[in-house]
């Protein structure tokens, strides 16, 4: 059975700052991973994906995620975050077309 | 480029009654369709999934049931609910590949 673990539940940060949010999974076979964001009320907005190569994959809106296999890890990452980028984050794993395995989310708040 | 509409945006709706929900995609052609359900607090979980016209396969037993009548259309449906399918239903479609997800704005039920 495939796991997806979203570690943090909440992130609290202040406009500016950095933030990292992790994400692991357990899966030994191929796989494809990637990042949604859902504002509240909403639907969920792809934000980027990897499959293979550059293990470091850049999305919209300044976000990017770092691939590690050793670790079984895709933490989502941004180097100085907005407001507006308060969310929820989900980190989702495929291994086929059946199915789309999320983690419960992290949700991130953004002190103006 | 690609849309993804949901009906209806939300639904009151008392125990025992029956429920339709509808989801259509344009200008994808043979997408991989999918509903989800999120439930307070903000888990997915995965209901059914299509790859084609007339072939819908479940994912978890909710006493809810599925159709895609056409190739750009999933449906979502039960004659008789309950309040534990209150929640915000997602109807979401990704390319052949699989590689990513794309979600509606969602439909959100209240069973009373």
């Amino acid at each position: 059975t495939q796991t997806v673990s979203q570690s943090d539940a909440h992130v609290t940060v202040f406009e500016g700052d950095s933030v990292e949010l992790r994400c692991n999974y357990s899966y030994g076979g191929s796989i494809y991973l990637s990042w949604y964001i859902q504002h509240h009320g909403h639907g969920l907005q792809f934000l980027l994906k990897y499959y293979s190569g550059n293990p470091v994959v850049q999305g919209v809106n300044g976000f990017e995620a770092e691939f590690s296999k050793s670790d079984s890890s895709f933490h989502l990452r941004k180097a100085s975050v907005h407001w507006s980028d308060s969310a929820v984050y989900f980190c989702a794993v495929s291994t086929g077309y059946q199915n789309f395995y999320f983690g419960k989310g992290t949700s991130l708040t953004v002190i103006p | 480029a690609q849309t993804i509409h949901q009906w209806p945006v939300a639904e009151i709706k008392a125990v025992g009654s029956p429920l339709s929900l509808g989801c259509t995609i344009k200008g994808k052609s043979s997408p991989n369709l999918y509903w989800y359900w999120q439930a307070t607090g903000g888990t997915l979980q995965q209901l059914f999934y299509s790859i084609t016209v007339g072939q819908v396969e479940s994912v978890v037993q909710l006493n809810l049931s599925a159709s895609r009548p056409k190739d750009d259309q999933f449906i979502l449906s039960t004659e008789k609910l309950l309040l534990s399918h209150s929640g915000f239903y997602l109807c979401a479609w990704s390319p052949q590949g699989y590689t990513e997800v794309f979600f509606g704005k969602g439909t959100r039920l209240t069973v009373v």
